[in-house]
């Protein structure tokens, strides 16, 4: 059936280093993806969306790249912090009800 | 408007109780979502809203739940003759339409 899920359910990173956290889906009806990222005991977060008409979307320190061909969603995060310790969601919203994978966890060392 | 709330943060009841969560999304959000979410997974979708109406529902949702939003506005969950696998986080969302979705900090229902 269709899917969303993660390569990696965990990530260790250190302080300053750039994270890099991958997804793949498998509806290729998908025309819009989300990154959210949930602390211990919160509701999920909106980081960043990209809709399939683009391959490279920026925010701060944040960057989403989508690869069509490959049906392949990562998330960049540039010099991580601690504060970005957490687990990640991407997410496809192919018909107004997002899907979410299992999520990767981010562990940042200082 | 500081966002979408969830009403109550936890609850805790005995098994075969019924329960009932309130949502209340943010100003003008038309679309209203609940997902349920256990320990380490993802949150699973359970069903949304398009103002009133009820738009899907999950395969999940089982015909012991089931959730209104009367006026297009506030949302309520009701689980009926609760089970011990009911016990998760469920979640409520809302947006303006095709976009984005706000999450609230979810409910925490633990059946005993």
């Amino acid at each position: 059936g269709e899917s969303v899920g993660l390569h990696l359910p965990t990530l260790s990173v250190q302080e300053g280093d750039n994270s890099i956290i991958n997804c793949a889906y498998s509806n290729s009806a998908s025309d819009y993806f989300i990154w959210y990222k949930q602390e211990s005991g919160k509701g999920p977060q909106f980081i960043i969306d990209i809709r399939s008409n683009m391959d490279k979307r920026q925010g701060q320190r944040v960057t989403v790249l989508l690869n069509k061909t490959v049906k392949h969603l990562s998330l960049q995060i540039a010099a991580t912090q601690p504060g970005d310790s957490a687990v990640y969601f991407c997410a496809e919203n192919p018909s107004g009800d997002m899907r979410f994978g299992a999520g990767t966890r981010l562990t940042v060392k200082p | 408007d500081t966002g979408v709330s969830q009403d109550p943060r936890h609850k805790i009841t005995k098994r075969g109780q019924n329960v009932t969560f309130r949502c209340d999304p943010i100003s003008e959000h038309n679309r209203l979502y609940w997902y349920r979410q256990t320990l380490g997974q993802g949150p699973e979708f359970l069903t949304y809203f398009q103002n009133e109406a009820q738009l899907e529902k999950s395969r999940l949702l089982s015909d012991r739940f089931s959730a209104e939003r009367p006026k297009g506005s506030f949302s309520t969950l009701e689980i009926q003759r609760t089970e011990q696998g009911d016990s998760a986080m469920y979640l409520c969302a809302s947006s303006p339409n095709d976009s984005e979705a706000f999450f609230g900090q979810g409910t925490r229902l633990t059946v005993v």
